[in-house]
């Protein structure tokens, strides 16, 4: 079955620690995304990458770092320096457009605590 | 003024009724909309892309003004599963696409 998977689905994470986040998508998708999601907010795009080895900063991205070495990874490191860590953590994909925009994909989000 | 907006809900409607739902976008450049759900503690999935001419997908039914600059979703018949957060999404494009979600609209179908 081809989709999207984040692990792990729960997190609990000291304060001053950095922690990474996994992302895996076997859909053959370009374009794959980050986005943070707090309560009574809409999501927010954290960072975003259109192919492999490039990526962009999206909205939030100060305390994240992010890479994409595959195709079919795209982990996110949340580092000390991201004041407000505690949210849920979601990872999308979607085909590179090449005339409109694409819908995404989402994985079934990460869980993040800090203690 | 947000991007885009939505009302947030509670809709409290019983099963067997008609619910629809706006959601107003502030770009008049946007290209592309979409309507996902998402249900609580879950990830939103993609419900239907939403056409210029509008279109239907059994039981519901998306429509886009772009004069009124607003995208609407309408629901019928509801089923007790139909409760969730209905999330609209806006793509405009400068450059690269931007997807802009919408804080949600939460649904209740009651028995």
């Amino acid at each position: 079955d081809g989709g999207i998977t984040q692990s792990p689905k729960y997190l609990f994470r000291k304060e001053g620690q950095n922690v990474t986040l996994s992302c895996e998508q076997n859909l053959n998708h370009d374009a794959m995304y980050w986005y943070r999601q707090d309560p009574g907010q809409g999501l927010r795009l954290i960072y975003y990458s259109q192919i492999v080895n490039d990526f962009q900063k999206g909205d939030i991205a100060e305390g994240y770092s992010v890479s994409r070495e595959k195709k079919e990874s795209f982990p996110l490191t949340v580092t000390s320096a991201q004041k407000n860590p505690t949210a849920f953590y979601l990872c999308a994909s979607s085909i590179t457009p090449r005339s409109g925009a694409n819908e995404q994909f989402f994985g079934p989000g990460t869980r993040l605590t800090v203690l | 003024r947000k991007e885009v907006e939505q009302d947030p809900g509670p809709f409290n409607v019983p099963e067997g009724a008609t619910v629809a739902f706006n959601c107003t976008y502030s770009n008049s450049a946007s290209q592309s909309f979409f309507w996902y759900r998402q249900d609580c503690r879950k990830e939103p999935k993609l419900l239907m892309s939403v056409y210029s001419s509008g279109n239907e997908d059994g039981r519901f039914t998306a429509q886009l003004n772009r004069a009124s600059q607003y995208i609407s979703l309408l629901i019928r018949d509801s089923k007790l599963s139909d409760s969730a957060t209905y999330l609209c999404v806006v793509v405009t494009t400068s450059g690269t696409y931007k997807y802009i979600f919408g804080t949600g609209t939460r649904l209740k179908v009651l028995a």
